[in-house]
């Protein structure tokens, strides 16, 4: 069965720290792995997808990265407006069409 | 119209009750799941609809059950409910079967509550 675990739970950073999200993951045969960003109150929105090891993705200012075993999902001096929860997610083995999510990492930035 | 809504955006049944949950899917997306969110955690997969077609389910009882419809808008009905089924269900569409490359459109949601 497909496993996600993110961490840490929750994250407080001050305005331009950098720091990094991890989602360890484990899947029987990686269609997709998915990075998330969910506001109180709403659905999730979909910031990137990454396909194989070694890929990168670059939005602003996240950056997410790819191994076979874990991706990481970069800060890069945030701003208050970049708090929220930010959900991994795994596509994969037979189960098509269902998306594995993780249990979020709450992050905040104060300025 | 772009977005996907979703109706009611709060709703209280009683345990026991039936409940039935509706979805418009993004213009030009012709596949829609389901998911269950509880307070704190990731979303749960509950089904998957595509061309009408129930394609893939999560490990959800029967009484879970859903569908799509010729325009593609959806419906999630859940039998005897109990207290457990307490939680935001979300919508998603997407455009084809998996929304690999432009990943899956959510909903805001509607947040049941059971007592």
């Amino acid at each position: 069965e497909d496993q996600v675990t993110q961490s840490p739970e929750a994250l407080r950073l001050q305005e331009g720290e950098s720091s990094s999200l991890n989602c360890s993951y484990t899947v029987s045969g990686l269609r997709g792995l998915f990075w998330y960003r969910q506001d109180p109150g709403k659905g999730p929105e979909f910031l990137f997808t990454l396909y194989s090891a070694g890929e990168e993705k670059e939005k602003e200012r996240l950056k997410a990265t790819l191994t076979k075993k874990e991706s990481f999902l970069h800060i890069t001096a945030p701003k208050p407006e970049d708090s929220a929860t930010y959900l991994c997610a795994v596509a994969g083995g037979t189960s098509y069409g269902k998306l594995t999510f993780g249990q979020g990492t709450i992050l905040t930035v104060h300025p | 119209e772009t977005g996907v809504t979703q109706s009611p955006t709060h709703l209280i049944k009683t345990r026991g009750q039936q409940v039935t949950l509706r979805c418009s899917s993004q213009s030009g997306h012709n596949t829609v799941s389901w998911y269950q969110q509880a307070l704190g955690q990731g979303p749960q997969f509950i089904f998957q609809y595509y061309r009408e077609e129930e394609n893939g389910r999560g490990n959800f009882p029967p009484r879970f059950s859903g569908l799509q419809f010729p325009n593609y808008s959806s419906e999630l009905n859940v039998n005897a409910l109990e207290l457990d089924d307490s939680a935001l269900y979300l919508c998603a569409s997407s455009s084809g079967q998996e929304g690999l490359d432009y990943g899956y459109t959510f909903g805001s949601g509607t947040r049941l509550t059971v007592v």
